[in-house]
């Protein structure tokens, strides 16, 4: 089934230690989103990539940075993790599908839990 | 303008209920209103989405009811379930790729058995 992939589910730092999480499609959708979900919250978008171009929203920490090297793959690098950053890390996709034109429609992988400790 | 209203935050419901989830939006350029579930530990999963050219859109014992006028919409879940015990999110965008959504703030259900 074309899905969503995040790796690792579980992933746990420590503080200022870099970490990167992993995001993976087979929707082959060229926009590629990264959340992130603190408890009992909704999701806040961090930055999101259409096609090549990156796409930064305005109240994201320098500390969060994105890579896509090509349309499956989708990274997120935390340099400097400190406490606050603990959360669930979504990754989600939209775009192009076949017989259906540009959908509005945002897929989302399982997530990532990130624990800094 | 951006904000999606959402109530309750917490519902709890009997088995084979009504549950009832209340969405307003300010912003009238908002055209694609989807609502997700999420149970924890795992991403949010697209239940049901509708657009303001219908005022109703019902998928199995969900449906969804718009109001374009109001500027609201709103979640029914017919015969609930305790399987249906879940986080439901409202949100709102504009048609297009890569417009953000804008997440209502979540509404806690419990079905009791």
């Amino acid at each position: 089934d074309a899905m969503v992939i995040q790796n690792p589910r579980y992933q746990v730092t420590q503080f200022g230690k870099p970490v990167t999480l992993s995001c993976s499609q087979t929707l082959n959708h060229n926009v590629m989103y990264w959340y992130q979900q603190k408890s009992s919250q909704a999701p806040k978008l961090l930055f999101h990539y259409y096609d090549k171009d990156f796409n930064n929203e305005a109240d994201t920490p320098d500390n969060f940075q994105s890579r896509r090297p090509n349309t499956s793959f989708c990274f997120l690098d935390i340099r400097s993790p400190g406490l606050g950053d603990a959360a669930m890390y979504l990754c989600a996709t939209s775009g192009y599908s076949p017989g259906q034109g540009n959908t509005d429609t945002q897929y989302f992988g399982p997530g990532t839990r990130l624990t800094v400790l | 303008q951006q904000q999606v209203k959402q109530s309750p935050q917490s519902l709890i419901v009997q088995k084979g209920g009504i549950s009832i989830i209340n969405c307003a939006y300010e912003n009238t350029a908002f055209d694609y209103f989807p609502w997700y579930q999420q149970f924890p530990g795992k991403g949010p999963a697209l239940l049901i989405a509708i657009r303001p050219d219908v005022s109703e859109k019902k998928e199995g014992r969900f449906t969804i009811s718009f109001n374009k006028s109001a500027k609201q919409f709103s979640l029914h879940i017919m015969d609930s379930q305790p399987g249906d015990s879940a986080t439901y999110f409202c949100a709102a965008k504009r048609s297009g790729s890569a417009r953000q959504l804008t997440f209502g703030s979540g509404t806690q259900l419990t079905v009791l058995p």
